[in-house]
């Protein structure tokens, strides 16, 4: 048990509509990742926050968003799904935001049909 | 484009034997080299890293070693054990500079230890 949680842990939804993944990170830790695999590819970096502010980018679409909240619990927001955003959506933590080392959760897996 | 290359999707080792995987990587500006295995339903779990600074980097039956003018990364497990049956990601920081600590995964390489 890595000490990070993810809900739900299945999300079945339908094109166009908009759905919201949380995680809770280890105790202590400030930092929160966002990471997308989609089938055959590997882990995708979407967004990092740290202590609640937004720390790095990555290659996330206009169509989603992300916050980190004061508890340090985070958020991403999915909106006007459509059928390429089914994927595996992992949440990881870390006591700093440099990157060294991140405790994944076990994922949302996010059907879009 | 992939800076973070695993081009062996599967690997099969017996067991005992020692299991190599490998990965490349395109941007020099690399600083931090990781290793992550996850196992089916549930999420990667640090394995072992290295600094850009070092060659190699020990634990137990896990060993990694770096060839930077190579852009090269391997990790090697000796003796390899049903348990190490797993998929295999290679990760790389970007640099410890404020926005950049992300870190880029490879794709991955599934590995079955065959008893």
């Amino acid at each position: 048990d890595s000490g990070v949680t993810q809900t739900p842990k299945h999300l079945i939804t339908a094109t166009g509509q908009r759905v919201t993944l949380r995680c809770s990170p280890r105790s202590g830790d400030l930092s929160v990742y966002w990471y997308q695999q989609s089938l055959d590819q590997g882990l995708q970096f979407l967004i990092q926050y740290y202590n609640g502010e937004e720390r790095a980018k990555g290659n996330i679409l206009e169509r989603f968003s992300a916050q980190q909240f004061p508890d340090l619990h985070s958020e991403l927001n999915l909106s006007s799904l459509e059928l390429g955003d089914s994927a595996l959506y992992f949440c990881a933590s870390s006591v700093g935001g440099s990157g060294e080392k991140l405790f994944f959760g076990s994922g949302t897996q996010l059907s879009v049909l | 484009d992939q800076q973070v290359k695993q081009n062996s999707p599967s690997l099969s080792v017996q067991e005992g034997r020692i299991s190599i995987l490998n990965c490349d990587y395109t941007n020099s500006m690399f600083d931090y080299f990781l290793w992550y295995k996850k196992y089916p339903a549930e999420g990667p779990t640090f394995l072992i890293s290295i600094s850009s600074i070092k060659d190699k980097n020990e634990d137990g039956r896990f060993t990694v070693f770096l060839n930077k003018s190579a852009k090269h990364l391997s990790l090697h497990i000796v003796p390899s054990q049903p348990g190490d049956s797993a998929v295999y990601f290679c990760a790389a920081r970007g640099g410890a500079n404020f926005g950049n600590e992300k870190l880029t995964f490879g794709t991955g390489t599934r590995l079955t230890i065959i008893p």
